[in-house]
């Protein structure tokens, strides 16, 4: 059972948009920054979105992040073939003094 | 080009002791934080630990306290996880990942290729 709660699934066609929700606690998400990660098939994960919203360099702006209370979003327009892969959150949570991650998701473009 | 590069795979039995590395190369390897990330066959993600090679700080997830030691050799720019006695469970990817400057806290924003243990009798 992981701190941070994902759904395990999400799909979309070719062009479409398509959120991620990541639900946390006031430990985790509720006071501190989310942090997403992209792992392709057989990969290292690869960090998505830092600091809530904040693409580093080379990542396409189709990739957007957001945050509200104790939850986040990961959003991907323009969704492409490529995009297909497990999606995780992640946050520092204070009590466990220790980065938590959320369960996974797994997108697949249909 | 900044990189950590890992460890290659390792196949040991239940009960054997177990040490992989983690170079880091292309910064300044004692500035940045050092994390170690386990992913079990088909699973996700976990946060097993953090080190900060420039006084060797670490912090360790609640889960992994006492089953694993991290720790690092600034001198060659490597991280190593190490098990005393591993156990079939311990069979994983691991992640080696650079975490921030500062604090425990920030993204990974680096990782290695990973280095799958398995452990079979």
């Amino acid at each position: 059972q992981s701190v941070l709660t994902q759904p395990p699934s999400a799909s979309g066609t070719p062009g479409q948009r398509v959120t991620i929700s990541c639900s946390g606690s006031s430990s985790n998400i509720g006071s501190n920054t989310v942090n997403w990660y992209q792992q392709l098939p057989g990969t290292a994960p690869k960090l998505l979105i830092y600091s809530n919203n904040q693409r580093p360099s080379g990542v396409p702006d189709r990739f957007s992040g957001s945050k509200s209370g104790t939850s986040a979003s990961l959003a991907i327009s323009g969704l492409q073939s490529e995009d297909e892969a497990d999606y995780y959150c992640a946050a520092w949570d204070d009590s466990l003094n220790g980065q938590v991650f959320g369960g996974g998701t797994k997108l697949t473009v249909l | 080009e900044v990189q950590l590069v890992q460890s290659g795979a390792e196949v040991k039995k239940p009960g054997e002791s177990l040490k992989i590395s983690c170079k880091g190369s292309g910064y300044s390897f004692t500035s940045y934080w050092i994390g170690w990330v386990r992913q079990m066959p088909g699973k996700g993600l976990e946060w097993m630990g953090i080190i900060y090679p420039g006084d060797s700080d670490t912090r360790y997830s609640p889960s992994f306290q006492g089953q694993v030691t991290i720790s690092a050799d600034k001198s060659i720019s490597t991280a190593y996880l190490q098990w005393s006695s591993l156990k079939a469970s311990d069979t994983a990817m691991y992640y080696c990942a650079r975490g921030g400057g500062y604090y425990p806290t920030d993204a990974f924003d680096i990782w290695g290729q990973g280095t799958m243990v398995t452990v079979s009798s």
